[in-house]
């Protein structure tokens, strides 16, 4: 079964230009999460999405959105770009959402923006 | 509010050695899963190891094994033969019960084994 691929793998912008990224999830997969992984801030939480809705947002602006597609495909979207939004996105797949018992997170490799 | 802490920022082995990288965390919630995540240099997280709070024994695969204790609130994890190929970055990582897939993360720790 093939692995969570993530669209681009590097990405170069300059601020404000706005930038999207791309995720599938593991067939079958459901659920999608978007993480940021900075060198300074770590990893954060960014969004999660189920059946086309976003379930979850963790503590960013409005300039990053998301979606999900009806195939569990997902994007997320960065408008207006900031030098501190150069970071590593990484995108995870789980079977299904917010069930009893907790389900493993399989990431993708990650996209690389770096923004000049 | 979730909390994981690692406390080794770096650490170093000897190849075929045992390791042992530390992870405590904090929540309020009776029931969560705790996870061990390897980040090479080329960036993917690589999935070690699960433990659920409810599980009786500690969890292992391969030479990964996870030291739970409850009542201390850590989750160690331990390498078994270290091999060169396990020099990585090595996150502890929570999720709560329920109401979302939400990851919380450790800031991680450096492992290098020296040949």
């Amino acid at each position: 079964k093939a692995g969570v691929t993530q669209t681009p793998r590097y990405l170069i912008k300059t601020r404000g230009q706005q930038v999207t990224l791309s995720c599938s999830p593991i067939s079958g997969h459901r659920s999608v999460s978007w993480y940021q992984q900075t060198p300074g801030q770590g990893l954060q939480f960014l969004f999660e999405y189920f059946s086309e809705t976003q379930r979850n947002k963790g503590n960013f602006p409005g300039r990053f959105s998301g979606r999900q597609f009806s195939n569990s495909r997902s994007e997320m979207n960065v408008s207006t770009l900031e030098l501190g939004d150069s970071a590593l996105y990484l995108c995870a797949s789980s079977p299904s959402y917010g069930g009893g018992q907790p389900e493993t997170q399989y990431f993708g490799p990650g996209t690389r923006l770096l923004v000049l | 509010a979730q909390k994981i802490t690692q406390t080794q920022p770096g650490m170093f082995v000897q190849e075929k050695e045992a390791v042992t990288l530390d992870c405590t965390y904090d929540t309020s919630d009776p029931s969560y899963g705790l996870f061990w995540y390897k980040q090479p240099s080329s960036g993917e997280m690589i999935f070690l190891i699960y433990q659920g709070s409810y599980d009786q024994q500690n969890a292992t695969e391969g030479r990964y094994s996870l030291n739970f204790q409850k009542a201390r609130k850590s989750a160690n994890l331990v390498i078994s033969a270290s091999q060169l190929g396990d020099s990585a970055m090595y996150f502890c990582a929570m999720r709560e019960q329920g109401g979302s897939e939400k990851l919380v993360f450790g800031k991680g720790t450096k492992l290098t084994v020296n040949p």
